[in-house]
C-alpha cells in the first residue's frame, strides 16, 4: 500500500518559532508536494521537489522554504510562525509528472 | 486566474439522491489530466479518478461516474444513490502536460457534499 506519513497530526508553536514539518514516503517517488489548505481557499501549492535537493515555488512560498536531503523525506520549514500560517498542511508524492498524488494525513498547524 | 473552478461551494442531498458535482477548468495545453479527490472527514484526500485529455470516454465505476466535455471544458462527477459515507469535500484538479508546471496539480476550492440520511 501506498503510504506518505506526515509526523505530526497536531501542533501547536509560538509566534517567532522554527517549524519544522516532516514527510516521509515509501513508495520511492520522484515527486513530492507541500500544499497548505484553508476553508473557502482549497489546496494551495506552497512548494514541490521532483528530485533529491531540487525544488520548485509553488503559489505561495513567502515565509517558508523547503528541504530535501533524501528522495523520501521532504521537509517544510517555517522559518519564523506567524499567526497567518495557521493551516492544514498536506504532504504529497507521485512518481512522476502528471500522475496522481498520494497524500498524507495533513498537520493541523495552530500559532499562537 | 483560478485554472479549476469548482463553483458549487456546498450541496445537501438525502439519501438515494444523485448528486452532480461540476468541474470546470481552464488551460491552453492540448494535452492535459484532470482528477477527482474525496476528502472525508478524516482528513486524507483519497485519489477517486485520473483522465487524460484525449479520452473523452465518460467513465463509470461502481455508484460514481464521470462526464468529461472538452467542449465546455468540463469534467462533472456524479454519485448515484448517494450515501452518508459519501459525505465529504470533493476536489477537481488539473495537471498540464507543458514543461514549465513539470506536471503539478491545480485544485478547485472544492464541494462539501452532506448526505443526509
Amino acid at each position: 500500500d501506498v503510504k506518505v506519513t506526515q509526523s505530526s497530526r497536531y501542533l501547536v508553536k509560538r509566534t517567532g518559532e522554527k517549524v519544522f514539518l516532516e514527510c516521509v514516503q515509501d513508495m520511492d517517488h520522484e515527486n513530492m508536494f507541500w500544499y497548505r489548505q484553508d476553508p473557502g481557499l482549497g489546496l494551495r501549492l506552497i512548494y514541490f521537489s521532483y528530485d533529491v535537493k531540487m525544488k520548485e515555488k509553488g503559489d505561495i512560498p513567502e515565509g517558508y522554504s523547503v528541504s530535501r536531503e533524501k528522495k523520501e523525506r521532504f521537509s517544510l520549514i517555517l522559518e519564523s510562525a506567524s499567526t497567518n500560517q495557521t493551516s492544514m498542511y498536506l504532504c504529497a508524492s507521485s512518481p512522476g509528472y502528471n500522475t496522481e498524488a498520494f497524500f498524507g494525513q495533513g498537520t493541523r498547524l495552530t500559532v499562537v | 486566474a483560478q485554472k479549476v473552478t469548482q463553483a458549487q461551494t456546498e450541496i445537501s442531498v438525502v439519501e438515494k439522491e444523485d448528486v452532480t458535482l461540476d468541474c470546470v477548468y481552464e488551460t491552453r495545453d492540448t494535452t492535459y489530466y484532470l482528477f477527482w479527490y474525496k476528502q472525508p472527514p478524516s482528513g486524507e484526500l483519497v485519489f477517486l479518478i485520473r483522465r487524460n485529455s484525449f479520452d473523452e470516454q465518460n467513465e463509470i465505476s461502481g455508484r460514481y461516474s464521470w462526464n468529461f466535455q472538452k467542449s465546455t471544458s468540463s469534467f462533472n462527477f456524479t454519485i448515484t444513490a448517494s450515501q452518508v459515507v459519501d459525505s465529504a469535500v470533493y476536489f477537481c484538479a488539473l495537471s498540464e502536460a507543458g514543461g514549465s508546471t513539470l506536471g503539478r496539480l491545480y485544485f478547485g476550492r472544492g464541494t462539501q457534499l452532506t448526505v443526509w440520511p
